[in-house]
């Protein structure tokens, strides 16, 4: 089984839609959470962290359920400029690691 | 925000030439770098770990002869690919930890595209 889960999707979806991705991860002692987007042919760049609260950015929403060990983002009033590859991405104690999902494919159309 | 570099961005040789990579800190000091490799369709899957002033930690699977990793200044990792073959063509990207009062956060490189002919 994958440390880190995500639908590849691609999620297809027109300008102005709500889209919401899902990551699971395997190991209980992770404890940092993020999502990255990488664009097509280029290096993966920070989006948010996640946190147990949960947390919003501008229109991005992260939510971390550590019973249910899954992690979600929300992207509301979706944009064309939004059209990426979302990593979710899992770290655990004590360690350098970055553990990265193979990304959910989000294209938005007009 | 932080700043990494990368070069080359791209580079094409043939096979059973040695390629080097450099990653470098633009405007903090790493004494932790991270190299990564990317297949098409792939995730990002961590090759090594490189620690400033001593040896490299290698994930498994990673053949520490054919990657050499170098961390010898805060500011400069550089990756080997030694004696590259077709099936060592890939993205490599670096990221570079910068640790600071809140926490830490790791900055990517825009990464290296190799094709080995």
């Amino acid at each position: 089984r994958k440390e880190v889960e995500q639908d590849p999707g691609p999620f297809n979806v027109p300008e102005g839609a709500t889209v919401a991705f899902n990551c699971t991860y395997s190991n209980s002692a992770s404890q940092s959470f993020f999502w990255y987007r990488q664009d097509c042919r280029k290096e993966p760049k920070l989006l948010m962290s996640v946190y147990s609260s949960g947390n919003e950015d501008g229109r991005f929403t992260a939510q971390l359920n550590r019973a249910s060990q899954y992690i979600s983002l929300l992207i509301r009033d979706s944009k064309l400029s939004d059209s990426a590859t979302y990593l979710c991405v899992v770290k655990s104690l004590n360690t350098d690691k970055l553990i990265f999902g193979t990304g959910t494919r989000l294209q938005v159309f007009p | 925000g932080a700043v990494v570099s990368q070069h080359p961005s791209w580079v094409i040789c043939k096979s059973g030439t040695s390629v080097k990579i450099e990653c470098r800190s633009l405007d903090f000091q790493a004494t932790t770098m991270f190299w990564y490799r990317q297949f098409p369709k792939q995730s990002l899957m961590l090759m090594a770990t490189s620690n400033e002033g001593s040896k490299a930690t290698y994930e498994q699977g990673v053949e520490k002869d054919k990657f050499l990793i170098n961390h010898a200044s805060l500011t400069l990792s550089t990756l080997t690919v030694t004696s590259a073959h077709p099936e060592d063509s890939s993205f490599y990207i670096c990221s570079a930890r910068d640790l600071q009062e809140g926490g830490e956060t790791q900055y990517f490189g825009p990464g290296t595209r190799l094709l080995v002919l």
